[in-house]
């Protein structure tokens, strides 16, 4: 039971322009959403993060949205450059009920072509 | 190096075999978790400590895995009479308190052949 969801396996973007990459989850208990940037042969490494409470979240040139009523996230990514090329990973957690487990989507690999 | 780190990088084992893993977390972090990743999914939870106390255990989890964290430092996992089914990444990652974020270690690649 995949309860966040990464739909688009891939994205393909010209550097400076903007990647969106999206995630949906159907747990409405969940309450802090995150991404990760993984590349091959390591592990995932922490971006971003957003609590329930907000909307938005901004950190350089990555923003996250938040859309509690539809159950969907977004993570943008402005301007894009070459090495921001990796597999993204949505992740959520249920922090009053699962003790920070975190459930991931399947990822999305993004490629920022020059 | 102040991050997660787990030995070894890469494990090639024959079918039956035991296999063991350690992960060294975050030295302030009091949460310790494994996770499993695939090929073309993500990680998947696999068990979490709060300090020493293992807390909870996912039904991935068979007999065959065992974990532990003495003295609420380091952390190993140990996969008995290992099957190619078991070939994965298997992750680590810590975490401080409750606030979310936690971080991965650069994961060990197993392979059952």
């Amino acid at each position: 039971d995949q309860q966040v969801k990464q739909n688009s396996p891939s994205l393909s973007v010209q550097e400076g322009r903007i990647s969106i990459l999206n995630c949906d989850y159907t747990n409405s208990m969940f309450d802090y959403f995150l991404w990760y940037k993984k590349y091959p042969a390591e592990g995932p490494t922490f971006l971003i993060s957003i609590s329930s409470i907000k909307d938005k979240n901004e950190d350089g040139r990555f923003t996250v949205f938040l859309n509690k009523s539809a159950k969907h996230l977004s993570l943008h990514i402005v301007p894009s450059q070459p090495g921001d090329s990796a597999v993204y990973f949505c992740a959520a957690s249920d922090r009053g009920s699962t003790l920070g487990r975190l459930y991931f989507g399947r990822g999305t690999q993004l490629t920022v072509w020059p | 190096d102040t991050g997660v780190s787990q030995n070894p990088r890469h494990k090639i084992t024959k079918r039956g075999q035991n296999v063991t893993f350690r992960c060294d977390p975050i030295s302030e972090h009091n949460r310790l978790y494994w996770y499993r990743q695939t090929l073309g999914q993500g990680p998947e939870f696999l068990t979490y400590f709060q300090n020493e106390a293992q807390l909870e255990k996912s039904r991935l989890l068979s007999d065959r895995f065992s974990a532990e964290r003495p003295k609420g430092s380091f952390s190993t996992l140990e996969i008995q009479r290992t099957e190619q089914g078991d070939s994965a990444m298997y992750l680590c990652a810590s975490s401080l308190g409750s606030t979310g974020e936690a971080f991965f270690g650069q994961g060990t690649r197993l392979t059952v052949v």
